[in-house]
């Protein structure tokens, strides 16, 4: 029978716009969180992590929130541009027994910048 | 400094087949993770390499294993392929491992099985 993809969540904005991405993460001892950018035939693309110890940090034109309270993360990207067209994932680290780590990532949200 | 390196970039192959991916860390680092994207399960952990110790390991069949060389380089082979292991293969490296490290990916390897 025909298979099931993920139904991705779309967000379209104008360039120039500001663009707010939204994740909610499963776990609430989740330590660090790592925002990514994945565009077509490519690899996930690292953007800007936290830790759980902060609730906001701040990269070039990129923001993160963390709201541990809600178990929420976002991803704010000021003046979006057409490069920033793609699919973006959050990922979050669920601290195992060990010091391994294995990150689990959301289901990605498609951006796709108008012009 | 060059990124994760993966090959083959493409890769076609049938039902009951074998297949060996590679991948180069960047370098310096340490640790290596393998994952499997799919357009149904997104992006899923298979297992973690550290110092030529597997680390950890995702829910995946026993078909899928791998192993690392004293230099980092990883290679994930998956034995009596399935069509449904049909996927993007991605590698990423980060220098020790550590659970507030960043993790680097690779261009992946996409493997088709017909």
């Amino acid at each position: 029978g025909e298979s099931v993809g993920l139904h991705l969540p779309t967000l379209s904005v104008q360039e120039g716009d500001n663009s707010i991405i939204n994740c909610a993460y499963s776990n609430s001892a989740s330590d660090y969180f790592i925002w990514y950018k994945q565009e077509s035939g490519k690899g996930p693309q690292f953007i800007i992590d936290i830790r759980s110890n902060m609730d906001k940090r701040q990269g070039q034109r990129v923001t993160v929130l963390l709201n541990k309270t809600v178990k929420h993360l976002s991803l704010q990207i000021a003046a979006t541009q057409p490069g920033d067209s793609a699919v973006y994932f959050c990922a979050e680290n669920i601290p195992p027994s060990g010091s391994a780590r294995q990150l689990t990532f959301g289901s990605g949200t498609q951006l796709t910048v108008l012009p | 400094k060059a990124g994760v390196t993966q090959t083959p970039r493409y890769l076609i192959k049938t039902r009951g087949q074998q297949v060996t991916l590679s991948c180069s860390p960047i370098s310096g680092h340490r640790s290596v993770s393998w994952y499997q994207q799919t357009p149904g399960q997104g992006l899923q952990f298979l297992f973690e390499y550290f110092s030529e110790t597997q680390r950890n390991k995702g829910n995946f069949p026993g078909r899928f294993s791998g192993r690392q060389f004293s230099n980092s380089r990883s290679e994930m082979n998956v034995s009596t392929l399935e069509l449904g292991d049909s996927a993007l293969y991605l590698c990423a490296s980060s220098f020790g491992g550590g659970t507030n490290e960043k993790l680097f990916f690779g261009s992946g390897t996409q493997l088709s099985v017909l």
